[in-house]
């Protein structure tokens, strides 16, 4: 079974630091993507990476996926409060017959000015 | 807005009592997936449907049913409801069954008293 693992679990940071947040996951894999939300709202799709060294990035952050290792981190660049949300990482479950998500514990960031 | 449409987005309900969510996919996408997040488990992937047939089944309990219909929304019944069942009820929606990215709905706030 599929599992997915996150860490932290939750991050406080101050404005203009940098961090990191890192993804595992326990099977092979074609897709992983990282999703923000928050308090109480849908999940937006911030990336998806599709094959090994994949890098992406937007604005404050980047994503890096290491299909070897099986893991993903998503770096935050001199943090901005509006950062401050819940980020997940999801991984394919089965691929081919399903396109279901598995998701992580998810990150809850809190950006302090 | 992603395109996928839940309703209703606030239901609350007491203990014993059935509900039913429903979604209206974005135009064009044949497969529809139920998660349900809660503080304690996190995003559970529940079910996935592809042109009105089931295509995969996670931790969904025997309480809860699912259908996708000719018309492709689908709808998640809930019943004999419990306190654990409090949660937010999210549908995504994608072209295909095992490829391509997931579009979530803004979810249904269930709150069971």
């Amino acid at each position: 079974e599929l599992k997915v693992e996150q860490n932290p679990l939750f991050l406080s940071m101050q404005e203009g630091k940098n961090y990191t947040i890192y993804c595992n996951y326990s099977t092979t894999s074609d897709r992983l993507y990282w999703y923000r939300q928050d308090p109480g709202k849908s999940l937006e799709s911030l990336f998806v990476l599709l094959s090994n060294g994949a890098v992406k990035q937007e604005g404050r952050l980047m994503a890096s996926l290491d299909t070897k290792a099986r893991l993903s981190t998503l770096h935050i660049t001199a943090a901005v409060h509006d950062l401050s949300a819940t980020y997940f990482c999801a991984v394919v479950g089965e691929g081919g017959a399903t396109n279901k998500l598995i998701f992580g514990t998810g990150t809850l960031l809190a950006v302090q000015p | 807005d992603s395109g996928v449409t839940q309703t209703p987005k606030h239901l609350i309900t007491a203990t014993g009592q059935r509900v039913t969510l429903r979604c209206s996919p974005r135009s064009g996408d044949l497969s529809v997936y139920w998660y349900q997040q809660s503080l304690d488990q996190g995003l559970q992937f529940l079910i996935q449907y592809y042109n009105g047939e089931e295509r995969a089944k996670g931790n969904i309990l025997e309480r809860f049913s699912a259908q996708q219909f000719p018309d492709l929304h689908s709808e998640l019944n809930l019943s004999s409801l419990e306190l654990g069942d409090s949660a937010l009820y999210f549908c995504a929606s994608s072209v295909n069954p095992g490829t391509g990215e997931l579009f979530f709905g803004e979810g249904s706030r269930l709150t069971v008293l």
